[in-house]
Formats: structure tokens, C-alpha cells, sequence
């Protein structure tokens, strides 16, 4: 079964830094995009940034765009965001999300992991 | 930015009810649609990718539809574990954009 967990959220003062990282499980990691979509908690869905299986595309959504990296390391089956310059509104619950495709990294997720919390907060 | 928009925001209905559920995009998408379900506490499941093609494990009571830059997900029958709120996403241009959602409850 595909699994998809999520480390590395809590309580950030604004400005700061913080990492996320999503291990992956169950599937052929180095064959697929991989997404982070976040979702403020009683509000709706946003993509926040997307990389394709090689880390040749990566994209952001433009709030996050020079503050937020994505990454990927295949040997490891893991994906990351460095959060950097956090402000009040990255507070969200963040989903590590995989692509049904390899290369376009724009969807559609067909797997979600349960999602880490990050409070941005002083 | 591609916009979606979803109506209703909010649909009540009882079970054994059939349910339409709307997505307008600001321009074409071609048929680079997908639905998801979200129940409370819970992550997004994917029900229909590609405006009309059902994912692995989703029942047959769910259906998507397309209709230029109009798309449908139709419940044929409610089962209690379809209320949800549901989302429609984009794929079509970056970035991937979601409509704001729509609210599936009991009547």
C-alpha cells in the first residue's frame, strides 16, 4: 500500500525557518511528481509546489515563490519543503500529495498523506 | 490563473438521493479535471481524474462529465458515506488550482 507521512511541522514565530519532510512508501517513488498542497484548517485546498520525478520541473504557487524550496532525494524516498521567512498566512496543515504522472507535476494527486501542522505564530 | 468555481457551496440531500455537483473554469482546461472527496479529520481522495475516468477502488455511483468548460460530478445514488465536501482541481497550466469546494450534507 502506498503511504505517504509527514514530519516537521509546529509552532514558528514569524520569519523563522522550518523543514518538512514526507517519507514514502509502497510505490516506485523515483517513478512519479510529488506535490505539497496545504489547507488551512475549515477552508479549502491550495497547491503550494510540485517537483517531477528527476527534480527536472518544479514549480510554486507564487506566494510561496524565493521563500519555499521543494526537493526530493530518490535514494531515500523522501520529499521536502524548506520553508524559509514564514509569515501568519503559511499557517496551514501541509499534505505531502503524489502525481499520478511522472513529469507534468500538476496533478492528479491519487495519494495524500494525513498531513503535518504548521502554526506561524510570535 | 486558472479559476475554478463550484456550485452549490452547499447541497442537501438524503440518501438514495442522486447528487450533481458543478466546476466552471475561468478558460479550458480541456478535460484536465479531477474530483476529490474530504471527510472531516481526514487527507483528500481522489474520485475522477481526467473530467471522466473513475480512480482505482471508486464506485460506479460516482461519474464525472464534461461539457466545454463546464464539469460535472454526478452521485447516482448517496450512501451515508458520501457526505463529504468535494473539490474540483486543474491540471491543465501551472499552477494547479482547486475550486473553493462544495458541501454534501444530510438533509
Amino acid at each position: 500500500d502506498v503511504q505517504l507521512v509527514e514530519s516537521g511541522g509546529g509552532l514558528v514565530q514569524p520569519g523563522r525557518s522550518l523543514r518538512l519532510s514526507c517519507a514514502a512508501s509502497g510505490f516506485s517513488f523515483d517513478d512519479y511528481a510529488m506535490h505539497w498542497v496545504r489547507q488551512v484548517p475549515g477552508k479549502g485546498l491550495e497547491w503550494v509546489s510540485g517537483i517531477s520525478w528527476n527534480s527536472g520541473n518544479i514549480g510554486y504557487l507564487d506566494s510561496v515563490k524565493g521563500r519555499f524550496i521543494i526537493s526530493r532525494d530518490n535514494a531515500k524516498n523522501s520529499l521536502y519543503l524548506q520553508m524559509n521567512s514564514l509569515r501568519d498566512e503559511d499557517t496551514a496543515l501541509y499534505y505531502c500529495a503524489k502525481d499520478m504522472f511522472p513529469v507534468a507535476a500538476a496533478g492528479p494527486f491519487d495519494h495524500w498523506g494525513q498531513g503535518t501542522l504548521v502554526t506561524v505564530s510570535s | 490563473e486558472i479559476v475554478l468555481t463550484q456550485s452549490p457551496a452547499t447541497l442537501s440531500l438524503s440518501p438514495g438521493e442522486r447528487a450533481t455537483l458543478s466546476c466552471r473554469a475561468s478558460q479550458s482546461v480541456s478535460s484536465y479535471l479531477a474530483w476529490y472527496q474530504q471527510k472531516p479529520g481526514q487527507a483528500p481522495r481522489l474520485l475522477v481524474y481526467d473530467a471522466s475516468n473513475r480512480a482505482t477502488g471508486i464506485p460506479a455511483r460516482f461519474s464525472g462529465s464534461r461539457s466545454g468548460t463546464d464539469f460535472t460530478l454526478t452521485i447516482s445514488s448517496l450512501e451515508p458515506e458520501d457526505f463529504a465536501v468535494y473539490y474540483c482541481q486543474q491540471r491543465y497550466n501551472w499552477p494547479p488550482t482547486f475550486g473553493q469546494g462544495t458541501r454534501l450534507e444530510i438533509k
